[in-house]
């Protein structure tokens, strides 16, 4: 079946750099793309969502780039600050009635 | 103050028996969603709803159910057929039936077996 994955299941960064999170997908016919972050013990809170008719949208402090020729999709966190570690999850629809979820990725932030 | 809540926050049960989850939203979505998340891992779907009275299952319903008599409301029954129920469980809804619109997810009920 298809997937979502992740490239790195840990990443540690220094606070104040960026942070850029990456989520391959293998189903083609995908036509909406979601981030999540997840902080322990709570539910996931909507970070910022793509349609695949784009290639980049922009929130505050992050970006989403979607490279369809490669199957790839990133998050991109400016400035990262010590409230931004936590588990970041990509998902994906491909035209069903579901969200398809990556297995998500730890954002550690170094003081 | 619009939102979804799940309760209880902390859930234990012994073997064998049934325990029911609570989920409730007041956000007026159509579609509501139960997923199981184990630690490490990602989220995986147990049942859903796109309309009262009626739901479908997901990749893991094996010893679950569900009921959908309101709108506002999509409990979830652990039974006893569940072989491996510890686990944090995790409530969602969304505007949109379609599966292409974001989810809005409640705080989780932490179940473990004794």
């Amino acid at each position: 079946g298809e997937s979502v994955g992740l490239h790195l299941p840990t990443l540690s960064v220094q606070e104040g750099d960026n942070s850029i999170i990456n989520c391959a997908y293998s189903n083609s016919a995908s036509d909406y793309f979601i981030w999540y972050k997840q902080e322990s013990g709570k539910g996931p809170q909507f970070i910022i969502d793509i349609r695949s008719n784009m290639d980049k949208r922009q929130g505050q402090r992050v970006t989403v780039l979607l490279n369809k020729t490669v199957k790839h999709l990133s998050l991109q966190i400016a400035a990262t600050q010590p409230g931004d570690s936590a588990v970041y999850f990509c998902a994906e629809n491909f035209g069903n009635e579901k969200l398809t979820f990556g297995t998500g990725t730890r954002l550690t932030i170094i003081p | 103050d619009g939102g979804i809540t799940q309760s209880p926050k902390y859930l234990f049960r012994k073997e064998g028996q049934n325990v029911t989850l609570s989920c409730e939203q007041n956000l007026n979505h159509d579609a509501m969603y139960w997923y199981r998340q184990d630690p490490g891992q990602g989220l995986r779907l147990i049942y859903y709803s796109q309309i009262v009275n009626d739901f479908q299952k997901g990749d893991i319903a094996e010893g679950y159910s569900v009921s959908r008599e309101k709108k506002e409301s999509f409990p979830l029954t652990v039974t006893s057929a569940q072989k491996n129920p510890t686990a944090f469980y995790l409530c969602a809804s969304s505007i949109s039936p379609s599966g292409g619109a974001e989810q809005f997810f409640g705080p989780g009920t932490r179940l473990t077996v004794l």
